[in-house]
């Protein structure tokens, strides 16, 4: 499986103020993921990211808010825009290999963000 | 849009003792996955399903998933307090192109 290197792990923001995470995937993938984890609840998908092409962003969330950026096949950014208390959560990257079909979503360690 | 649940949404239960979780979907899954995610830490990759009444065993997980394609479920037999942590299950989305997570189950150990 791949290994992901994420940063920060943890954050405290000022509201209003920008955020970006990092990932760095140790092989080539096509895609990224990023998803979001609030306090006590699941995983819910942001955005995909795409090498070279614009990301693709779930219902709910705008690429004003989360711009990302995927310079190559094995980095992307996240940033968390003009964030609220709202935005305080645990941020996830995420690959999934789909040529070795039983590999399943390889997830950064994550990025705990406070926004005070 | 895809929906995947989960029950119970928490259990507690005395080490030694066995642990279910359940997952369920509305729709005919093609596959599912089973992850587990430790306190502080991140989700972790157990296992996919994809044949109709498929079971696999890991030591002492073992994983189902419905002849319907419909359900799976995850079994530890005599829990200890490594298996602390949240159970998610995960099934592809209304395209096929993403997975979508239930809401995990939340397994706590008393030693």
């Amino acid at each position: 499986s791949a290994v992901i290197s994420q940063k920060p792990s943890r954050d405290i923001c000022q509201r209003g103020t920008s955020l970006t995470i990092q990932c760095q995937v140790d092989s080539q993938v096509t895609m990224m993921f990023w998803y979001r984890q609030q306090p006590g609840q699941s995983l819910t998908l942001i955005a995909t990211a795409n090498q070279g092409s614009e990301a693709t962003y779930e219902s709910g969330f705008v690429i004003d808010k989360f711009p990302i950026s995927r310079p190559n096949l094995t980095f992307s950014t996240l940033t968390v825009s003009n964030m609220s208390p709202e935005d305080s959560s645990i941020y996830l990257c995420s690959v999934y290999l789909r040529d070795k079909a039983n590999y399943g979503y390889t997830f950064g360690s994550g990025t705990r963000l406070t926004v005070v | 849009g895809q929906q995947v649940m989960q029950i119970p949404q928490y259990q507690h239960v005395q080490e030694g003792e066995d642990f279910t979780t359940y997952c369920n979907s509305s729709t005919t899954l093609s596959n599912i996955q089973w992850y587990k995610q430790r306190p502080g830490g991140h989700p972790v990759f157990l296992i996919q399903l994809v044949k109709s009444g498929e079971v696999k065993k890991q030591k002492r997980l073992t994983f189902q998933f419905g002849e319907a394609k419909k359900n799976s479920s995850l079994h530890i037999t005599a829990t200890q307090t490594t298996d602390v942590g949240t159970y998610f299950c995960a099934g592809p989305d209304n395209y096929g192109q993403n997975f979508v997570f239930g809401p995990g189950t939340r397994l706590s150990v008393l030693p």
